[in-house]
């Protein structure tokens, strides 16, 4: 069974710049998740997903940050303008259904530079 | 405010020692998980613990959960090199969503 995939895996770019990454989930995954994980720290959801719906985004920073998952399997989160403290690796995560303990299963990450 | 502490944040041990890694929460919860996480890499899921007083055993390790407490524990027997890693525990704070809040991580290191 193949893995939760993102692209790209590192990217670099000068503050005020825009980015975009890119989530395949697990097929048959219905929840995707987004988490930024600064160095050092724990992952921090960001926005969570069912099929093509919202489920939370309270700790998405609107202003910059934005995020979609339009037929309900890929998903793409975008950066716009980017921030010094946006530099952390952004990881995309799976599950079953978001409820009853499903486990959530993470991708390889894309790590972010922000100069 | 929600909180998920662990310690030690840093475990520095010899091969063939035991130790355990704890997971405090500040809210209630029966769930909780275990991931690892080599450098570089992403994280890998270790343990589900899905009620009070559930315990769970792959190899070295062993995790347990009391929601009572708000506590779980991450028990390492006979610690070997590959095992070094870093460690999170992550709470579930929403049985309608699965949210996750992950804990500071325990950065483990093993040596001969």
């Amino acid at each position: 069974e193949a893995g939760v995939a993102q692209s790209p895996r590192y990217k670099i770019i000068e503050k005020r710049q825009s980015v975009a990454f890119w989530c395949n989930p697990i097929s048959g995954h219905a929840t995707l998740y987004w988490y930024q994980q600064i160095l050092g720290q724990g992952p921090k959801l960001l926005i969570q997903f069912q099929n093509n719906g919202v489920v939370d985004d309270s700790q998405l920073p609107k202003d910059r940050f934005s995020a979609e998952r339009l037929k309900g399997v890929d998903s793409t989160l975008k950066i716009q303008p980017a921030k010094l403290e946006d530099s952390a690796v952004y990881l995309c995560a799976s599950s079953l259904q978001g409820w009853s303990g499903n486990e959530q299963f993470f991708g390889p990450g894309t790590r972010l530079t922000v100069l | 405010e929600l909180k998920v502490e662990q310690n030690p944040l840093f475990l520095s041990m010899q091969e063939g020692k035991n130790y355990t890694i704890y997971c405090n929460y500040s809210t209630t919860s029966d769930r909780l998980y275990w991931y690892r996480q080599d450098p570089g890499k992403s994280l890998e899921s270790l343990f589900v613990l899905l009620s009070n007083g559930a315990v769970k055993q792959e190899g070295r390790l062993m995790a347990s959960l009391d929601t009572k407490a708000r506590l779980s524990t991450l028990h390492i027997t006979a610690a070997v090199h590959d095992l070094s890693a870093t460690y999170f525990c992550a709470v579930d704070i929403d049985l309608d969503t699965d949210k996750l809040i992950f804990g500071t991580g325990t950065r483990l290191q093993v040596f001969p």
